[in-house]
């Protein structure tokens, strides 16, 4: 199975916005409304942030947010904060009863 | 609340077999999914597999020719098994649970495996 495809790196300021891409295809992102994000801290565990395209586990700051759309799934950030700085990961359900996840994102809060 | 924490050996040799557990703390294996992630230094996160409670397992297709998966029941853990190891699988492995598809909502600390002679 192929890695979904997220950009390498994304930055903004602080009380910004930003939005990282994950796209993959019609036999998982665009096949089902199963798509999550992690965010990893170094030396941490990674932490689920959103479920099912736009959903946020309890606990979880409202600004973060999720979309779809096709084949390309989106997370938004808004009001950026030095404590967003860290690696951020999609992954989606795929037709093979799997899991697949994106290359990762390293978010730089300047 | 509910907690996984992985255990097994931190150094394997190359062609010989990776063995790692995982307790489930404070809650039972019972009618859930269980997950092996895995992330080598500084890369990403990749998917190895899962199993059900019950034992049905499905693979990565990349790593399915090497990998078992299994359930102690009694012991309330979960285990895995890569076979054939060679520098590419040295990672933090990670066990987790299954929040329903496509996600992971519970992760284990990860333990740290080098694969070198």
């Amino acid at each position: 199975q192929s890695a979904l495809t997220q950009p390498a790196s994304v930055s903004g300021s602080p009380g910004q916005s930003i939005t990282i891409s994950c796209t993959g295809t019609s036999s998982d992102v665009g096949g089902y409304n199963y798509v999550s994000w992690y965010q990893q801290h170094p030396g941490k565990a990674p932490e689920l942030m959103i479920y099912e395209v736009s959903n946020r586990p309890s606990g979880v700051s409202y600004r973060f947010s999720g979309s779809k759309s096709g084949n390309t799934a989106s997370l938004t950030i808004t009001g950026l904060q030095a404590e967003d700085e860290a690696d951020y990961y999609c992954a989606s359900h795929t037709g093979a009863n799997t899991l697949s996840f994106g290359g990762g994102t390293k978010l730089t809060v300047l | 609340q509910v907690q996984l924490q992985e255990s097994g050996p931190g150094l394997v040799r190359p062609s010989e077999t990776l063995s790692l557990s995982c307790t489930v703390s404070g809650g039972s294996l019972s009618s859930e999914y269980w997950h092996w992630i895995r992330q080598p230094p500084g890369k990403g996160l990749e998917w190895i597999g899962f199993i059900y409670y019950s034992g049905s397992a499905n693979y990565n297709p990349s790593l399915k020719s090497r990998v078992t998966m299994s359930v102690d029941a009694s012991r309330n853990q979960f285990s895995l098994k890569l076979n054939s190891v060679t520098a590419a699988d040295t990672a933090v492995y990670y066990c987790a649970r299954r929040g329903g598809p496509g996600y992971v909502d519970l992760w284990g600390r990860g333990t740290l495996v080098t694969v070198s002679s």
